[in-house]
């Protein structure tokens, strides 16, 4: 199995354009998550899917953050315009099942750096 | 609403000697607990997760750990700890639906 693959592996751009990060979940996996990773403020949950429907975005820091899971094998995170607070390492996770006691897989992160 | 904390920011301990990395927990309704691995550059991977069955949980790499109801613990230990252990561990605390990790321990080893 190829695991979760996220992609870009790094991302830098500018204060002000849009960034897009993806994640292709583990075929089969029925809830996806994505992560903020910081030095600041640790592992934060930013929002999560079941069966590509969102479950509980509050995670979401603000309006300028938006996600989407058009269907089962992908889902963005898009960040317009970009800060550069923004900048962390962003990591998507799926489970086999329900949210709760599954075991998340993680992908390897997207590393933005916003100047 | 449920939080978790890990005591020690970094942990340091000779190559052979026990590892306790301490996590405790509070929530409102029985916990799930979870302890995962972040090596370098890499996403978390799982080491073991108590879901309320077993109290005392075996996991990967020869890691174990004690869910204490009374102490609401959930400490992460391994006899003898292995050069390759040096990362950083998160305890992380679930449901409901939520995930909610600690701030982390960066676990060094020395030779």
């Amino acid at each position: 199995d190829a695991g979760v693959i996220q992609s870009p592996r790094h991302e830098v751009t500018e204060m002000g354009q849009e960034v897009t990060l993806r994640c292709k979940p583990i075929s089969g996996h029925n809830s996806l998550f994505w992560y903020r990773q910081t030095m600041m403020r640790g592992l934060e949950l930013l929002i999560y899917f079941n069966n590509n429907v969102p479950i509980d975005d509050s995670g979401m820091p603000e309006d300028r953050f938006s996600a989407k899971m058009p269907n089962a094998s992908f889902s963005t995170l898009k960040i317009q315009p970009s800060e550069p607070r923004d900048s962390a390492v962003y990591f998507c996770a799926s489970t086999p099942g329900g949210p709760i006691t599954d075991t998340q897989y993680f992908g390897p992160g997207t590393r933005l750096t916003v100047l | 609403a449920q939080s978790v904390t890990q005591l020690g920011s970094h942990v340091s301990v000779s190559e052979g000697a026990l590892v306790l990395l301490r996590c405790n927990y509070s929530s409102s309704v029985p916990p799930y607990l979870f302890w995962y691995v972040q090596y370098p550059n890499q996403g978390l991977q799982l080491l073991l997760k108590y879901t309320s069955a077993a109290t005392l949980v075996k996991g990967i790499n020869g890691f174990e750990a004690e869910f204490k109801k009374s102490e609401t613990s959930f400490h992460l230990t391994k006899p003898s700890a292995h050069m390759s252990d040096a990362a950083e561990y998160f305890c992380a605390v679930r449901p409901p639906g939520k995930s909610t990790f600690g701030d982390g321990t960066t676990l060094t080893v020395k030779p």
